[in-house]
């Protein structure tokens, strides 16, 4: 069972560039959302999902799209990179948030825009 | 606001001292309380989920209470392998996903 996979692990983008950080689960899991992870800043929600089809913004959705066509999969893309999207992104999926099984994590994408 | 603090920031402890990390959290309508460990280069793993006050849950040296306005991770005797961040979140109601705490540090000196 693979849980969540990230990839890629590492990226450098030049400032403006696009790019398509890769998200999927094989738990079937309903709810899937991406975060970010800067020094000092916690834990920050860029955008998440409820289902196939349906996606909404969280705390820092600038500068970042999300779609949500399969169950398995959710990319976010970079529309065009800046310094300040460095940082290292997670990817995490939960069956139904009513029944309040924790979050499964991935390893994270760190991503460096230079 | 749904908001999270933890303390303190970093805790540097000697193998085999029990101490407690502190979770302050403000919400509309908690569903739920979650503790996660992350270690260096790693994304969060899961360890608990309380849901009302007086909750209490356990694992190996790790227990985590709760009471309406905070909860706290108590370790017991740790050992260096204890070494990591832990993160407390909580679920807002509704379908909001978990807003995390920025997290407490913990060393663990041999």
């Amino acid at each position: 069972n693979a849980g969540v996979t990230q990839t890629p692990k590492f990226q450098v983008l030049k400032t403006g560039q696009s790019m398509t950080l890769q998200c999927a689960q094989d738990m079937n899991h309903e709810y899937m959302s991406w975060y970010r992870q800067d020094p000092g800043m916690g834990l920050r929600l860029i955008h998440y999902s409820v289902g196939a089809g349906i996606t909404d913004q969280g705390e820092v959705p600038n500068g970042y799209n999300v779609s949500r066509s399969t169950t398995e999969d959710f990319p976010l893309r970079l529309l065009s990179a800046a310094p300040s999207q460095t940082s290292v992104y997670f990817c995490a999926s939960s069956s139904n948030e009513g029944t309040g099984g924790g979050y499964t994590f991935g390893s994270g994408t760190r991503l460096t825009v230079v | 606001e749904d908001q999270v603090t933890q303390s303190p920031e970093a805790l540097r402890l000697q193998e085999g001292e029990s101490s407690s990390l502190n979770c302050s959290y403000t919400v509309s309508g908690l569903r739920g309380l979650f503790w996660y460990r992350q270690d260096p280069g790693k994304g969060p793993e899961f360890l608990f989920t309380l849901y009302s006050a007086g909750e209490e849950k356990e694992k190996e040296r790790l227990k985590a209470t709760l009471t309406k306005k905070e909860s706290f991770l108590h370790i017991t005797a740790p050992k260096p392998e204890d070494s990591a961040t832990y993160l407390c979140a909580v679920r807002p109601s509704g379908n909001t996903p978990l807003v995390f705490g920025k997290g407490t540090r913990l060393s663990v000196i041999a």
